[in-house]
């Protein structure tokens, strides 16, 4: 059983404030991890990818990941309303499986004015 | 949307009708898929494909058949429609050549069945 957790939240920020966002994922076998923004009514965007241990920064968006810990995080510094959204952790797995991505249901965050 | 465009945008049908989503691509991509998003359930992978009439069920594949005929078209087919496959529908591409292991995702498609 290939599962993706995430809390569904909602989170609430303050402008200007860090929001963290958390996944969890339970095969180990998953080699690509991917952070999703969704907003109402739209389709889900691709906003980071990361493959290895660690941190990758883009802009105001940190994604974490530990591979030991199955855990994959996204940081988003300097929180503004127009990112208040749904955000989707994904997980990949490999080609021989039929690059198959798995999703969470989602946290849905809020960033108040 | 990477090249990626569904139609029709907006569907209202009846039960037990057929109807046919389309999936359209521009980035050349191996990869299609088709996903169903629901209130409380995410995503969820209904089938994909990893080449042109090469297919396989996903986790939600009962009363969905799928065709891809062609690179850039994927089609998917509810048979005989019903209430539970009120939704909306996306599709999504990987496979890129530069990119292979990102997904992009098309606009969706609402269909309503009465």
């Amino acid at each position: 059983q290939k599962e993706v957790e995430q809390n569904s939240g909602p989170l609430s920020v303050p402008e200007g404030a860090i929001a963290s966002l958390n996944c969890t994922y339970s095969d180990r076998v998953s080699q690509s991890f991917f952070w999703y923004r969704q907003y109402s009514g739209k389709s889900p965007e691709l906003i980071m990818s990361i493959y290895s241990n660690g941190d990758k920064e883009d802009g105001r968006f940190t994604a974490q990941l530990n591979k030991a810990s199955q855990y994959v995080s996204l940081l988003i510094r300097d929180s503004q309303p127009s990112d208040s959204a749904t955000y989707l952790c994904a997980v990949n797995m490999p080609p021989y499986t039929g690059n198959q991505f798995y999703f969470g249901t989602g946290t849905s965050l809020t960033v108040i004015p | 949307d990477a090249g990626i465009t569904q139609s029709p945008r907006h569907k209202v049908t009846e039960t037990g009708t057929p109807v046919t989503l389309r999936c359209h691509q521009t980035e050349n991509h191996r990869y299609m898929y088709w996903y169903r998003q629901d209130p409380g359930h995410g995503l969820r992978l209904i089938h994909y494909s990893y080449g042109v009439k090469d297919t396989d069920k996903g986790e939600v594949s009962d009363g969905y058949s799928v065709s891809r005929s062609k690179t850039e078209d994927f089609l998917l087919t509810l048979e005989s429609a019903t209430s539970s496959q009120t939704s909306v529908y996306f599709c999504a591409i990987s496979g890129g050549a530069r990119w292979a292991y990102e997904q992009y995702f098309g606009p969706g498609t609402r269909l309503t069945v009465t």
